[in-house]
């Protein structure tokens, strides 16, 4: 059964630091890895789509990488900022076609 | 931009009711899907829906749940008859084609009492 395990839990970082959430699954048989920001108490917002035979994408300040063999991915924020305050959820696809979530890792980032 | 809407945002019922929360999908999208959220807990995938039909469902995902696109447009979860622990946060999903990216509504906080 696949399991998603997003760490750290919680990440407190100065504006303008670089940072890197960590998102590691259990079973390599992955079709793609989707990442999303989830606000307090509103929906999930896509962030990136790799697909498994990809090694990285990226989009603006964000860049996540996918070393599928291993069951890790990662996504780094450069030059973080206020707005970015949320939590980051990794989801990973399987064959049939639903998306498995990790728990999130929530970031707070300070002006 | 295109967004997957859903409504109502809050819903609260009383154990033993019925409920059903409402989703527009994207308009060219063939795929959707539904998930919950637990307070503090991880999004769990409920069903998918393709070509009129259930294409996969989860073990939550019991008699008491149904789905329903009743039209070219809309897309509903009903829950027959509502229990304590159906209390989430319910997110509706589409995608243009299988396995593509999924854009996620706001979702409805269904709360039972």
């Amino acid at each position: 059964k696949q399991e998603v395990t997003q760490i750290p839990a919680a990440l407190s970082v100065p504006e303008g630091e670089n940072l890197v959430l960590n998102c590691s699954f259990t079973d390599s048989a992955i079709y793609n890895l989707q990442w999303f920001r989830q606000d307090p108490g509103k929906g999930l917002t896509s962030l990136l789509l790799i697909q498994s035979s990809q090694r990285e994408q990226t989009s603006g300040r964000l860049n996540a990488s996918l070393d599928k063999s291993s069951g890790r991915s990662t996504l780094y924020i450069a030059a973080s900022q206020p707005g970015d305050s949320a939590t980051y959820l990794c989801a990973v696809r399987n064959q049939g076609g639903k998306l498995i979530f990790g728990q999130g890792t929530e970031l707070s980032v300070k002006p | 931009e295109p967004e997957v809407t859903q409504t109502p945002s809050h819903q609260v019922t009383q154990m033993g009711q019925e409920v059903i929360l409402r989703c527009v999908p994207i308009s060219n999208h063939l795929y959707f899907y539904w998930y919950r959220q637990i307070l503090g807990q991880k999004v769990e995938f409920l069903v998918s829906f393709y070509n009129n039909e259930i294409s996969e469902k989860s073990e939550i995902f019991d008699d008491q749940f149904s789905v329903e696109r009743p039209d070219g447009s809309n897309f509903t979860l009903k829950i027959r008859s509502t229990k304590l622990e159906d209390s989430a946060m319910y997110f509706c999903a589409s995608s243009d084609n299988w396995g593509t990216e999924a854009f996620f509504g706001q979702g409805t906080r269904l709360t039972v009492v």
